[in-house]
């Protein structure tokens, strides 16, 4: 089942220029996690956020997290042409202790 | 060694065939996961494993049997599938299947059923 709902569904952008993808979900979480798949491929994960945190980085990456809004946002900086994937946010639900919850993910296409 | 290797890379079966995918790692994680993704879509949990024990089975067609020999290797057989069963088949695993840990993921297979 889903309750993430990603945005934009897809984003193409300049080679250098910084990526933004939104993530909503419905329940209260735990934590939320981001992947990313490259075409056809297994996902590769890039951060974990948990419920009390508000913002974690990682090299390129930086993720928000705004419990109030049910929301996160992953930036991508200076982005490269190797960033082309797509992007998946999973939140584990507060009342569901095994599946992740998927959202629908962002196709991001760097233009070089 | 934080791989999770899965084969074949590609099958192609036809609805009377009995085929099996693989898929292994060595990083210790005591769960693994089944995923069913089709093309544009999220992954779909399947199965999850928990210490070799079939923990979670989300309510699958018994044509996909789910097999955990050890706790390094997850297999999925497969028999009398369906033209709609074509996708992505992903394994992963992780070091609980409490959630709060990330999943490593395999490259996955690419089935068509024909």
């Amino acid at each position: 089942s889903q309750q993430g709902e990603e945005d934009p569904q897809a984003l193409s952008i300049q080679e250098g220029e910084n990526a933004t993808m939104n993530c909503s979900y419905k329940t209260s979480i735990n934590n939320l996690q981001w992947y990313r798949q490259n075409s056809g491929r297994g996902l590769v994960h890039l951060i974990l956020i948990r419920s009390n945190e508000r913002e974690k980085h990682s090299g390129r990456l930086r993720v928000t997290l705004d419990t109030s809004k049910k929301s996160s946002s992953l930036l991508i900086t200076a982005s490269r042409a190797a960033d082309t994937a797509s992007y998946f946010c999973a939140t584990d639900a507060v009342d569901s202790n095994y599946q992740l919850i998927w959202g629908a993910g962002t196709k991001l296409i760097i233009k070089p | 060694d934080t791989e999770v290797t899965q084969t074949p890379k590609h099958l192609v079966m036809g609805m009377t065939n009995k085929k099996s995918l693989k898929c292994e790692q060595h990083m210790g994680h005591r769960a693994m996961y089944w995923y069913k993704q089709k093309a544009k879509k999220p992954p779909e949990l399947m199965f999850v494993y928990s210490y070799e024990k079939l923990s979670i089975n989300e309510s699958v067609p018994s044509r996909f049997s789910p097999e955990c020999p050890n706790s390094s290797l997850l297999n999925l057989h497969l028999h009398a599938l369906q033209p709609e069963d074509s996708a992505l088949y992903l394994c992963a695993s992780s070091q609980s299947s409490r959630l709060g840990y990330e999943q490593y993921f395999g490259p996955g297979t690419r089935l068509t059923v024909t």
